[in-house]
């Protein structure tokens, strides 16, 4: 298995809703990411797993809570978002920490309304 | 700090056209460099990589060289397709545990 699996593609939610961003990968990757990518801009960084630590967050508002539940699992907690909060959020996964090269999950569209 | 600065787009083409994109990066010590796709709708693909300097990272006809003295990664096809149509962003990973993106630049193949 040689893929990064997101969950759900398409996700719409109210500013009141709590939902969940669910990111698998079965490749043995000891660190994992969060980017989110507004249209026609590059990805940014949001939160570092190493060894199901989180290593970095990037001042990401406390409305997005990451979790690690294993070395395979990664989730995105969301919780009072606003409308700006509407992006694609992709999660990547690497071998190893240090620029090894990603692979990344196909994303999840969030839609905030 | 480290970054990576690649050609404004669009770039249009017509099909079997050579393709040039140029990438430059500023970084400390000896980063890791990549050129990734995006095509519409998806996920980011890593298309190439480069470890060190003089490495050159070759994928689906596409090139890219390591060159530590302009300190560039430029992404080079001999002969493209429609079907390359997409967003190219040119990276570099640093020890930081973070990938540096450049802005992307979109390229349009006319059949």
């Amino acid at each position: 298995d040689t893929e990064v699996t997101q969950t759900p593609k398409h996700l719409v939610m109210g500013m009141t809703n709590k939902k969940s961003l669910k990111c698998e990968q079965h490749m043995g990757h000891r660190a994992m990411y969060w980017y989110k990518q507004k249209a026609k801009k590059p990805p940014e960084l949001m939160f570092v797993y190493s060894y199901e630590k989180l290593s970095i967050n990037e001042s990401v508002p406390s409305r997005f809570s990451p979790e690690c539940p294993n070395s395979s699992l990664l989730n995105l907690h969301l919780h009072a978002l606003q409308p700006e909060d509407s992006a694609l959020y992709l999660c990547a996964s690497s071998q190893d920490v240090g620029g090894a090269g990603y692979t990344f999950g196909s994303g999840t569209r969030l839609t905030v309304v | 700090g480290d970054s990576v600065t690649q050609m404004e787009g669009p770039v249009t083409l017509s099909e079997e056209a050579f393709l040039t994109i140029n990438c430059t990066y500023t970084a400390t010590g000896y980063p890791s460099l990549f050129w990734y796709v995006q095509y519409p709708g998806e996920g980011l693909q890593l298309l190439l990589k480069a470890t060190k300097a003089d490495d050159k990272g070759s994928n689906k006809g596409f090139e890219a060289t390591y060159r530590k003295e302009t300190t560039s990664f430029h992404l080079e096809k001999g002969s493209v397709q429609v079907s390359d149509s997409a967003v190219y962003f040119c990276a570099l990973g640093n020890r930081d545990d973070k990938i540096i993106f450049g802005k992307g630049t979109r390229l349009h193949i006319l059949p």
